[in-house]
């Protein structure tokens, strides 16, 4: 079975920083690209970051909101995928699901984890 | 990126058809057949319901179906059962190599 469950969320105050985690089992996590998604409290749905496989040499893009802030990485001896996010903002405030990539969409998500930015 | 365009809500009596609209630009809708759409019930994660405009995962209802023309993309159910009531939400990959979402539609079974 398809899992990937997210942790690391919490409380931090503005400027500050978190490291959010994503383990994925159930499938070949090498081979797949992976996804963050937010969505902040009431609101729609946000595309944060998405990293390639080793095959695209682990190449990550950003949405223009978090770019040069947040930096996903990922570990494929464990299966894991993170979000290392600085200078954070009360606009970043939402909860983060990790999603795996397939045919160019997001085929199974995690159940997310909520990051609030507040001081 | 500005977030794709979809009405607020829309609304449709038990066995009936409703379509929802996406309009984004020739640099994400119109630009690849890589439109998808995800059902969200409240409190719980996103479910993809149609990927590559029109393909449907293992295990979603044939009552759901997608189309695209031009610069906007459509979702349509089909015999609307009150399990259907939820947010939608299409997806697009971009010139720019990113995703972008559409803002949201709130569905309701009368």
């Amino acid at each position: 079975e398809v899992q990937v469950v997210e942790s690391g969320g919490g409380l931090v105050q503005p400027g500050g920083s978190l490291r959010l985690s994503c383990a994925a089992s159930g499938f070949s996590f090498s081979d797949h690209y992976m996804d963050w998604v937010r969505q902040a409290p009431g609101k729609g749905l946000e595309w944060v970051a998405r990293t390639r496989n080793k095959a695209r040499s682990y190449t990550t893009e950003y949405a223009a909101s978090v770019k040069g802030r947040f930096t996903a990485s990922r570990d494929d001896s464990k299966n894991s995928l993170h979000l290392q996010m600085n200078s954070l903002k009360s606009e970043d405030t939402a909860v983060y699901y990790c999603a795996r990539d397939w045919q160019t969409a997001m085929d199974y998500w995690g159940q997310g984890t909520l990051v609030t930015v507040s001081s | 990126q500005s977030a794709l365009t979809q009405p607020a809500s829309v609304s449709g009596s038990p066995g009936q058809s409703i379509t929802i609209s996406c309009t984004g630009t020739s640099s994400d809708v119109g630009a690849y057949n890589y439109v998808s759409w995800y059902q969200q019930h409240p409190g719980k994660a996103p479910k993809l319901m149609i990927y590559a405009v029109s393909d449907r995962p293992s295990g979603v209802s044939n009552r759901f179906s997608g189309s695209k023309s031009g610069n906007t993309a459509s979702l349509t159910i089909s015999g609307l059962q009150a399990e259907d009531e939820a947010d939608y939400y299409c997806n697009s990959y971009t010139t720019s190599t990113s995703y972008v979402f559409g803002t949201g539609t709130k569905v309701t079974v009368l």
